[in-house]
């Protein structure tokens, strides 16, 4: 069990510059969550994966964001025309179907200058 | 839809002393109930998590939780604090055990030498 990984850890980009994440949840989990937290806030659910299949998209997830799970392995979340406000860190999680305990990764550090 | 809220963004105890975070939560229906925390520029580690089995929950770190509903709480406590839980709290609830997570505001918890 080597946990769930996040590449990159810290992304540092221009407004209106596309960005993306990756997600590696632990390996037999088959949901993968994607929630944002900006400073001094908790996070927020963004997105979520049973398998490749995505079940539920949160408002705050507006038209440039966008999440894959091909595979139904890892996991992308790209963002399109960054804007400042999309400066946050960006966590993913995973856990079994049915079972309440999700495991989160050590987070995407988003600075948009 | 439910929500949480922590009373209090930061907490300051004397090391030794009893740990006492709040956490009221609104659910239309029994609860899934958990304590995060988030050590700086990392990702969040489960605590402790209440799913209708006992009322009391013990976690990690020696924190416990106990779930009341006439008082929709599940406040976190540590008999003795030590200078390693300074950390962020989050409280979090969702409705079913695989569903997304809503999270407070979060606690920052400082230990006074």
């Amino acid at each position: 069990d080597t946990g769930v990984s996040q590449n990159p850890r810290h992304k540092i980009t221009k407004r209106g510059q596309n960005v993306t994440f990756r997600c590696d949840p632990i390996s037999e989990h088959n949901r993968l969550y994607w929630y944002r937290q900006t400073l001094g806030q908790g996070p927020e659910f963004l997105t979520y994966f049973q398998n490749e299949a995505q079940l539920e998209k949160s408002r705050l997830l507006s038209d440039r964001f966008s999440a894959e799970r091909p595979k139904g392995s890892f996991s992308t979340l790209e963002i399109q025309r960054t804007e400042q406000g999309d400066s946050a860190m960006y966590l993913c999680a995973s856990s079994l179907a049915a079972v309440e305990t999700q495991y989160f990764g050590p987070g995407t550090r988003l600075l948009v200058l | 839809a439910q929500s949480v809220t922590q009373l209090g963004s930061h907490v300051s105890v004397s090391e030794g002393a009893l740990v006492l975070l709040r956490c009221n939560y609104s659910s239309s229906v029994p609860p899934y109930l958990f304590w995060y925390v988030q050590y700086p520029n990392q990702g969040l580690q489960l605590l402790l998590k209440y799913t209708s089995a006992a009322t009391l929950v013990k976690g990690i770190n020696g924190f416990e939780a106990e779930f009341k509903k006439s008082e929709t709480s599940f406040h976190l406590t540590k008999p003795s604090a030590h200078m390693s839980d300074a950390a962020e709290y989050f409280c979090a609830v969702s409705d079913l055990p695989d569903e997304k997570l809503t999270f407070g505001t979060g606690t920052r918890l400082t230990i006074i030498p």
